[in-house]
């Protein structure tokens, strides 16, 4: 089955600065990548997805890339705030008989200072 | 409002206690799964539906039931509790299994097994 690698574990940066997450996915047939980012005391949700067909998506301060041939996708936020800290997922979605189950990593936890 | 409803939202309970997680969706959706969440390991998917009658395995199926005798509702259900089964309980939905999309999230269940 597939397996999803995250790093890092944690990261911790200043208000202003930018972070990066990165993925990696181990089945060549997942066509579909999508981030969750878990709020202290909520359940996760979805704040960017690209799909393989795309190699980079922006919205607002967060963009996210997707290398397939390095089998690597990764999340950019720009000018964090403090409002960004909190547990984001990645996840590579693969098509499997007429269903299209997510393999979640296993998370990151940013922490942004003021 | 859409939302996935679970309850309960906390739960203390003794080894070998019979108890019920129930999980119930508003937005007509065909897929919904349970996750477990427990620190350093991510989201682990217990059970999964594709449909009314129709559930599968997850990766960490052990301990746990589930049915899904309506589209709205797919309770999680631990026959016989034991401590290794303390965690953080989710139930997502998402609209369609053949084709990748959001996966919405209740606020989640946490059980504690003593």
């Amino acid at each position: 089955g597939e397996n999803v690698e995250q790093h890092p574990s944690t990261l911790s940066v200043q208000e202003g600065d930018s972070a990066v997450i990165k993925c990696t996915y181990s089945d060549s047939a997942s066509n579909y990548f999508p981030w969750y980012k878990q709020e202290l005391g909520k359940g996760p949700q979805l704040i960017i997805d690209i799909r393989s067909n795309v190699g980079e998506k922006k919205d607002q301060r967060i963009a996210v890339t997707l290398n397939k041939t390095a089998k690597h996708f990764s999340l950019h936020i720009t000018e964090t705030q403090p409002e960004d800290s909190a547990v984001y997922f990645c996840a590579a979605g693969t098509p499997s008989g007429g269903s299209y189950i997510p393999t979640f990593g296993r998370g990151t936890s940013l922490i942004v200072h003021p | 409002e859409a939302q996935v409803t679970q309850n309960p939202r906390y739960l203390i309970t003794v080894t070998g206690k019979k108890l019920t997680v129930t999980c119930s969706q508003n937005m007509n959706h065909e897929y919904m799964s349970w996750y477990r969440q427990d620190p350093g390991l991510g989201l682990r998917q217990i059970y999964y539906s594709m449909n009314v009658e129709v559930t599968d395995k997850g990766d960490v199926p052990e301990g746990y039931k589930v049915s899904r005798k309506e589209k709205r509702n797919f309770p999680l259900i631990l026959e016989s509790p034991s401590p290794n089964q303390t965690s953080l309980y989710f139930c997502a939905s998402s609209f369609s299994t053949g084709v990748a999309g959001e996966l919405f999230f209740g606020e989640g269940s946490r059980l504690t097994v003593l």
